[in-house]
């Protein structure tokens, strides 16, 4: 029962390096998304993808890209890392269709990316 | 204002105590509702979805009132493995959530 996996649990960056977060659920969800997630701020949505081939900004997209690669994978690219990127990183996701939201269209999480930009 | 909105504790609260958590949202086009659960250093996961009814899980009592946009949680007898971090969930259409900032409750022996 793997559900959503994201790569890597752990990472320490230096400023202006880039990286990419992997994403990859085996539910046959439709959408996929990113949050950021700080003391104190709650979860903070960065990009999502409604369904494959599609992606949208969400509440905090500066500084980060994103690729819907497949149905199954998202992936999320710092191109230059900033200390204030510093958080962890959640992947999550549902359903997103129509026949799952009367019946409670949830939403699922990985198990989250530490990254720390020094 | 914020789509949801909890107030954020913490709540410190005896084992076999009864605690109510209490949650807001602003959108009455809002579909769907959910507690999800968030320990230290870990991923929010589902604890119970919220029916318009009402709906109970053991301990745990859910709560919905759509005339005043608001949702309840009820935990009875708490153990201490109840502590965590406790998120409302709002959603609107195929994928668009919204989560409070969440309750940290803690259970002391």
């Amino acid at each position: 029962n793997a559900g959503v996996t994201q790569t890597p649990k752990f990472q320490v960056l230096k400023t202006g390096q880039s990286m990419t977060l992997q994403c990859a659920q085996d539910m046959n969800h439709n959408s996929m998304y990113w949050y950021r997630q700080d003391p104190g701020m709650g979860l903070r949505l960065i990009y999502y993808s409604a369904s494959e081939g599609t992606t949208d900004k969400g509440e905090v997209p500066n500084g980060y890209n994103v690729s819907r690669l497949n149905k199954r994978e998202f992936s999320l690219r710092l191109e230059s890392a900033a200390p204030s990127q510093t958080s962890v990183y959640f992947c999550a996701s549902s359903a997103g269709h129509r026949a799952f939201v009367s019946s409670g269209n949830t939403i699922y999480f990985g198990e989250g990316s530490w990254l720390t930009v020094v | 204002r914020k789509e949801v909105e909890q107030d954020p504790g913490p709540f410190n609260v005896p084992e076999g105590a009864t605690v109510a958590f209490n949650c807001t949202y602003s959108n009455s086009a809002s579909q769907s509702f959910f507690w999800y659960r968030q320990d230290c250093r870990k991923e929010p996961k589902l604890l119970m979805s919220v029916y318009s009814s009402g709906n109970e899980d053991g301990r745990f009592t859910a709560q919905l009132n759509r005339a005043s946009q608001y949702i309840s949680l009820l935990i009875r007898d708490s153990k201490l493995s109840d502590s965590a971090t406790y998120l409302c969930v709002v959603s609107r259409g195929f994928n668009k959530f919204y989560f409070g900032s969440g309750t940290k409750l803690n259970v002391k022996p």
